[in-house]
């Protein structure tokens, strides 16, 4: 079945370092979207990607969809403390209704 | 506008028991789900309801039953709880199936 892998598991950085994150997925996706999840707290989503090569931004946070749309990558500059927790990709497959979630990567903010 | 409401927060269990957890979404949303989240593994979809009256399966249905009452409300049933049940539980629901989906607060379910 359809497997969407996240790398890394955990990344610790220093305030003001960058932070990328990568998904990829075992099948071709026909969206892709981007949820944060704080410590102890409910996944909130970020954005979502469609079209093949597409780079939204978000302030500081640049999200890629892979020209294949089978891969996907989340950067935010200069990480700030505010950005604590857990980033989640989830990836639609055509013709369903399955929005299958990544392993999340968790992200630790040093001060 | 409460958006995604899940009962109960916390639960414990008893090998073999049985339990209900219930959703129920105020946004009009067509589709809902079932993820259950376990240390290390990510959100696992259990169960998904693409529209009023149709339930599929996701990628760890077994031990679970769920019922889509109405477009409001979702359900999860555990028939018969077992300790590898024990696992933070989401409930989520979209417009469309294809739009950003919003999460209740969990359901934090250990079984002893």
């Amino acid at each position: 079945g359809q497997q969407v892998m996240q790398i890394p598991q955990y990344q610790h950085v220093q305030e003001g370092e960058d932070f990328t994150t990568y998904c990829n997925s075992s099948t071709t996706l026909s969206n892709i979207q981007w949820y944060k999840q704080r410590p102890g707290g409910h996944p909130v989503f970020l954005i979502q990607l469609v079209k093949s090569g597409e780079v939204k931004k978000q302030k500081r946070l640049t999200f890629q969809f892979g020209e294949a749309k089978k891969n996907s990558s989340l950067h935010i500059t200069a990480t700030q403390t505010t950005d604590v927790g857990t980033y989640f990709c989830a990836g639609l497959t055509s013709g369903t209704y399955k929005y299958i979630f990544g392993t999340g990567t968790r992200l630790k903010v040093l001060a | 506008n409460a958006g995604v409401t899940q009962t109960p927060k916390f639960q414990v269990l008893k090998t073999g028991q049985s339990m209900t957890l219930q959703c129920a979404q105020d946004m009009n949303h067509n589709s809902m789900y079932w993820y259950r989240q376990d240390p290390g593994m990510g959100l696992r979809l259990i169960y998904y309801s693409a529209s009023e009256g149709t339930t599929d399966k996701g990628e760890v249905p077994n031990g679970y039953n769920v019922s889509r009452l109405n477009k409001r409300e979702f359900s999860l049933r555990l028939e018969s709880a077992a300790p590898s049940q024990t696992s933070v539980y989401f409930c989520a629901s979209t417009l469309s199936g294809r739009t950003e989906a919003f999460f209740g607060q969990g359901t934090r379910l250990t079984v002893v």
